[in-house]
């Protein structure tokens, strides 16, 4: 039973280009959450999704941001116009219920140069 | 604000010591997970205590919980370099609500 899969591992873009995080959950689950952590920091959370819906986007910029889970396929964090600023480690994690243990993917860390 | 808050920031001890982390939290809540993320890493789920549990262990480690000071504390026993890490509490509120995280420990175990 594979784990949270998350890709790519390290994204870089450039100012102003836009960047897709994927995220599939542990199979089974059907609640996705996404976080972002910036060095030698705690996670900030940002959505929480389940299949086709947005539960919570309380911590996720108004502009720019997006997020989705659709019926098929891996919950897609989508950054447009990437500034400086956004280069952190993005996490998704994945439960079989709510507010049970989560489970992580390795990350995606994002560079914006 | 729910988010946890761990004491100390950074913890650096000798190998077969015990490391202790604090937690402190705000809000109610409906339980508090530790996890660790070594450097560079996802985090791992290491133990989940509900509010209605005072004490739970799994392998060398111990947490305790205290709704009425609005805190909790991590122990690991007999300390190993392999346990260097950061540790992080996280509370849970109830009901469609993500958990929360506080900021982590930075744990370093020396040989």
């Amino acid at each position: 039973n594979a784990g949270v899969m998350q890709n790519p591992r390290h994204l870089v873009r450039r100012r102003g280009q836009e960047a897709r995080l994927r995220c599939s959950p542990m199979k089974g689950h059907s609640h996705v959450y996404w976080y972002r952590q910036l060095p030698e920091e705690g996670l900030k959370f940002m959505v929480y999704l389940q299949k086709e819906n947005i539960i919570d986007e309380s911590g996720m910029p108004k502009e720019r941001f997006s997020a989705e889970f659709p019926k098929e396929g891996p919950s897609i964090l989508r950054i447009q116009q990437v500034v400086r600023g956004d280069s952190a480690a993005y996490f998704c994690a994945s439960s079989l219920e709510v507010e049970e243990k989560l489970f992580f993917g390795s990350g995606t860390q994002l560079s914006v140069l | 604000s729910q988010q946890g808050e761990e004491d100390p920031q950074a913890l650096s001890i000798q190998e077969g010591e015990n490391a202790t982390m604090n937690c402190s939290y705000k809000t109610s809540i409906n339980n508090l997970q530790w996890y660790r993320q070594n450097s560079g890493r996802g985090l791992v789920h290491l133990i989940l205590i509900r509010s209605n549990e005072r004490e739970k262990h799994s392998g060398r480690l111990r947490v305790t919980l205290d709704t009425s000071k609005k805190s909790s504390s991590l122990l690991i026993t007999a300390s190993r370099a392999a346990d260097t890490a950061s540790y992080f509490c996280a509370t849970g509120l109830g009901g469609a609500q993500k958990l929360v995280f506080g900021q982590g420990t930075r744990l370093t175990i020396n040989p």
